[in-house]
């Protein structure tokens, strides 16, 4: 696609309940990053793709947090049991070649969660 | 630990007016410094920036890097309303590819 597409936008869920955040990456982009952006804050980093590898999850919160991208393509990161204080908005990030100095992270629109 | 710290984080101006936001960073393993615009939804690719002292420029809008003092600028001359956003500054180290941003820079522009 032309860009890097997220759904949903938005989601409400209460304490407790499950979801899943689906990211589709810019074609043919080997890399993609998931972030977390708390309110008034800058984005953190979560997790990183090569292709369909997670080379590296050390920004994952917690053990209720698991990303995969089985094909290499599109990636889904489950939140288990959420609860408030996973409530900001999720984004993702793809680029071309992971590793090379040129190689910039577009993002996606992000999907804001709300945890009542 | 790696951190980057941007300053100021509001300002608020008029149309016409020109504008600087700072960024200073402490990473191991610098490879390259970014800037993103960031509205009501994406963050907007504006500059990677991974030399010293070589001013990019897209428009209004321009940056450039010390590699020494460990800062960048970005510089926005004659503001419109369109500008409007907070501004983000990452910086990629060469033994990660992840991104590690500051706080923003939320700019205002009225007219």
């Amino acid at each position: 696609g032309a860009g890097v597409s997220q759904s949903p936008r938005y989601k409400v869920a209460k304490r407790g309940q499950d979801v899943a955040l689906r990211c589709d990456p810019i074609s043919g982009h080997v890399s993609l990053f998931w972030y977390q952006q708390a309110l008034g804050q800058g984005p953190e980093f979560l997790t990183y793709f090569q292709n369909e590898a997670q080379l590296d999850k050390s920004g994952l919160p917690s053990d209720r947090f698991f990303a995969e991208r089985p094909e290499g393509s599109v990636s889904t990161l489950k939140i288990q049991r959420t609860q408030q204080e996973d409530s900001a908005v999720y984004l993702c990030a793809s680029s071309l070649v992971s590793g090379l100095a040129e190689s910039i992270q577009y993002f996606g629109a992000g999907t804001r969660l709300s945890v009542l | 630990e790696d951190k980057v710290v941007q300053s100021p984080l509001s300002l608020v101006v008029h149309e016409g007016d020109t504008v600087t936001l700072n960024c200073s960073y402490e990473v191991t393993n610098f490879r390259s410094l970014l800037w993103y615009k960031q509205e009501k939804k994406a963050p907007t690719f504006l500059f990677m920036l991974t030399s010293s002292g070589i001013e990019k420029k897209s428009g209004r809008l321009s940056s450039i890097l010390d590699k020494k003092e460990l800062f960048s600028i970005l510089n926005i001359t004659a503001t419109q309303t369109g500008d409007s956003a907070v501004y983000l500054c990452a910086v990629e180290a060469r033994n990660t590819d992840k991104l590690i941003f500051g706080t923003g820079t939320r700019l205002q522009v009225f007219p």
